[in-house]
């Protein structure tokens, strides 16, 4: 069964740090997106990627942020600057169709820890 | 209020219950109407997804919209030590292409 690989699956790292997050979505998926969860917390959606550019994003998703896709098959999130307030559990998930009409399938998540 | 509530829970029950989950929003927009079931370190997975306000059935699992009072519910009949997990519900807007968590119910069915 195809599935959304995420690596790597724990990363520690220092306040102020780049970080890079890589997810593999299911190949003839179309739909690509972020989402993440503070421990103990909500799922909560930081943005949508579709035809190579960002459909939607919320107010979580800020300067720090970014997505790429710079190939057929992955599909990135960096966050330049890391803050203490950045760990949590990201998850990358993908879709054929849109989140409304299709089901979206999440990987397993990256899990960051920032000190 | 909150775009979407649920009860944290925990819930427990022994095996074989029929279990009621319940959500409530307050987006009018909302639409379309999801229920995840998230194992433990795991990601969300997809179990239930509806369009307009009334039931939904499949297998030992029955979705329940009602857009009239924004409530949202899901049974689980036969209830197996394999159903917990937290149940995460997340509607849609109609034209929209993000879904909306909820903080999820934790469910534990007991031997």
């Amino acid at each position: 069964e195809p599935e959304v690989t995420q690596t790597p699956s724990h990363q520690v790292t220092q306040m102020g740090q780049e970080v890079i997050l890589r997810c593999v979505p299911i190949s003839n998926h179309l739909y690509f997106y972020w989402y993440r969860q503070i421990l103990g917390q909500k799922v909560e959606f930081l943005v949508s990627f579709y035809n190579n550019e960002i459909s939607e994003k919320s107010e979580i998703f800020d300067d720090q942020f970014s997505v790429e896709r710079p190939d057929g098959s992955n599909f990135t999130l960096k966050i330049r600057s890391t803050k203490l307030e950045d760990s949590a559990m990201y998850f990358c998930a993908s879709s054929l169709r849109q989140a409304n009409t299709g089901e979206l399938f999440f990987g397993e998540g990256s899990r960051l820890t920032v000190l | 209020q909150k775009e979407v509530e649920q009860d944290p829970g925990p819930l427990s029950v022994p095996e074989g219950a029929i279990v009621s989950l319940n959500c409530t929003y307050s987006n009018s927009a909302f639409q379309y109407f999801m229920w995840y079931r998230q194992y433990s370190r795991k990601g969300p997975e997809l179990l239930m997804y509806t369009y307009s306000s009334g039931n939904k059935e499949d297998g030992r699992f029955t979705a329940q919209v009602d857009k009239s009072s924004k409530y949202i519910s899901l049974f689980i009949r036969d209830s197996q030590p394999s159903d917990s997990a937290t149940y995460l519900c997340a509607p849609v807007t109609g034209g929209g292409n993000k879904l909306t968590f909820g903080t999820g119910t934790q469910l534990k069915v007991e031997l």
